[in-house]
């Protein structure tokens, strides 16, 4: 099963921030956390993970909090573009298993 | 280049058809995956293959059977396949599954299959 817990849909207004959170509360200290996103059709995209610190690369920040048990990612000017589903996934350091959970749908409007 | 490949993007088979999948990348990575994505479900996997070597087998039915020719192609094997095996079927690749942190899985486009 997995471990994160998202809420199933949200909306954003087109060039405002979209904050996606997610729950992982049992995550062991090896995990790390996992954001994809998969618009339409298409294969899951990879955005972000991290550890413990907070990240930023072109496409995102995420934000973990200090215990670790749940984070935010966060697309600093949505796009149409940016309509997806955005996954939230925690994985062990090594080892292949990915689980995908239900994921958000993020709907962005003009 | 983070780019996976897969063909076809499309396949109709009828369940007594033998069909192939055919997924390839060029990230000189050791790990390979197939998923399989129900409509409006998360991907699940089905198989890794490390170092072309079977790693998981999530418990899938005999007539799926993959193989791993080279550490740069992955092939799904598809023989009397039932309706309800319709879905996208997704593969991936990462370093080798031993990397730590560097084990992010980058994605194919999927191959959309229905059962006819």
């Amino acid at each position: 099963d997995a471990k994160t817990t998202q809420p199933p849909s949200m909306d954003c207004a087109e060039g405002r921030a979209a904050n996606l959170p997610c729950n992982h509360s049992t995550i062991s200290g090896n995990e790390y956390v996992y954001w994809y996103r998969q618009i339409h059709s298409q294969g899951p995209q990879y955005i972000i993970h991290g550890l413990k610190n907070n990240e930023t690369n072109e496409m995102a920040s995420l934000i973990i909090t200090e215990d670790r048990k749940s984070s935010t990612l966060i697309l600093p000017h949505a796009t149409l573009r940016d309509t997806a589903v955005y996954y939230c996934i925690v994985k062990e350091a090594g080892g292949f298993k990915t689980i995908f959970g239900a994921g958000t749908r993020l709907f962005v409007k003009a | 280049d983070t780019e996976v490949t897969q063909t076809p993007k499309h396949l109709v088979m009828g369940m007594t058809n033998k069909k192939s999948l055919k997924c390839e990348q060029h990230m000189g990575h050791r790990a390979m995956y197939w998923y399989k994505q129900k409509a409006k479900k998360p991907p699940e996997l089905m198989f890794v293959y490390s170092y072309e070597k079977l790693s998981i087998n999530e418990s899938v039915p005999s007539r799926f059977s993959p193989e791993c020719p080279n550490s740069s192609l992955l092939n799904l094997h598809l023989h009397a396949l039932q309706p309800e095996d319709s879905a996208l079927y997704l593969c991936a690749s990462s370093q080798d599954g031993t990397s730590g942190s560097q084990e992010t899985q980058y994605f194919g486009p999927g191959t959309r299959l229905l059962v006819l």
